[in-house]
């Protein structure tokens, strides 16, 4: 099975240019998660969606926007891409419910922004 | 918002030997779950562990075993005879059931496994 896949693998992007980080689960898990990951800081979360068609902001938002068409979509684009945004973003997904509620990840996609 | 802090930055340990990785919460809640997720250089996130709070039985799984204090909000994990392949960044998350779905990391644990 493939779980969550997300693409591209790594990019670099020029200051100011807008990109979109794609990310598909094939579990059909209701939750789905956007993080980013910077060295001594963690995971952080962006974005998440408990459901398609619903939204909401995590910890650090600006920047970043989301949407959620179906179930198994979650892409998450940079409007105007900043130095600051160079990371490694993780998307993930979840059952809300039972007892194998974990959240599983996808692969990562490191961006670099110059 | 619940928050997760694991104060050991780094930690080594000797081949076969065992080492514990502390984490503590901090939440008003009665009923959640806690995670202990692995991260090798890989990058890709393991699941290593899971504790449901309303259960007092430590969770248990091979050579990994977790000590849960929930009165004193504190999840460390236990790693028995460890191996090469154990060196990784460790995570601790805490997945609040009042707040929707939400996770809440830890700043992670980099575990270093001398030979």
């Amino acid at each position: 099975t493939a779980g969550i896949t997300q693409a591209p693998t790594s990019q670099i992007l020029a200051a100011g240019r807008s990109m979109t980080l794609r990310c598909t689960q094939d579990m059909r898990h209701n939750a789905m998660y956007w993080y980013r990951q910077d060295l001594g800081l963690g995971l952080r979360l962006i974005h998440y969606s408990n459901t398609a068609g619903t939204t909401g902001k995590g910890e650090v938002p600006d920047g970043y926007s989301v949407s959620r068409a179906n179930t198994d979509d979650f892409p998450l684009t940079l409007a105007s891409a900043v130095p600051s945004q160079t990371s490694v973003y993780f998307c993930a997904s979840s059952l809300d419910r039972g007892p194998y509620n974990e959240q599983f990840f996808g692969p990562g996609t490191r961006l670099t922004v110059l | 918002a619940q928050t997760v802090t694991q104060s050991q930055p780094e930690m080594s340990v000797q081949e076969a030997e065992t080492v514990t990785l502390s984490c503590t919460y901090d939440t008003s809640e009665s009923d959640y779950y806690l995670f202990w997720y692995k991260q090798p250089p890989s990058r890709q996130m393991i699941l290593v562990i899971r504790q449901e709070a309303y259960k007092q039985q430590n969770a248990t799984e091979n050579r990994f075993s977790v000590n849960f204090q929930k009165a004193a909000k504190s999840f460390s994990l236990k790693i028995s005879d460890s191996q090469l392949g154990d060196a990784a960044m460790y995570f601790c998350a805490y997945r609040s059931l009042d707040t929707g779905n939400q996770f809440y990391f830890g700043t992670g644990t980099s575990l270093t496994v001398i030979p």
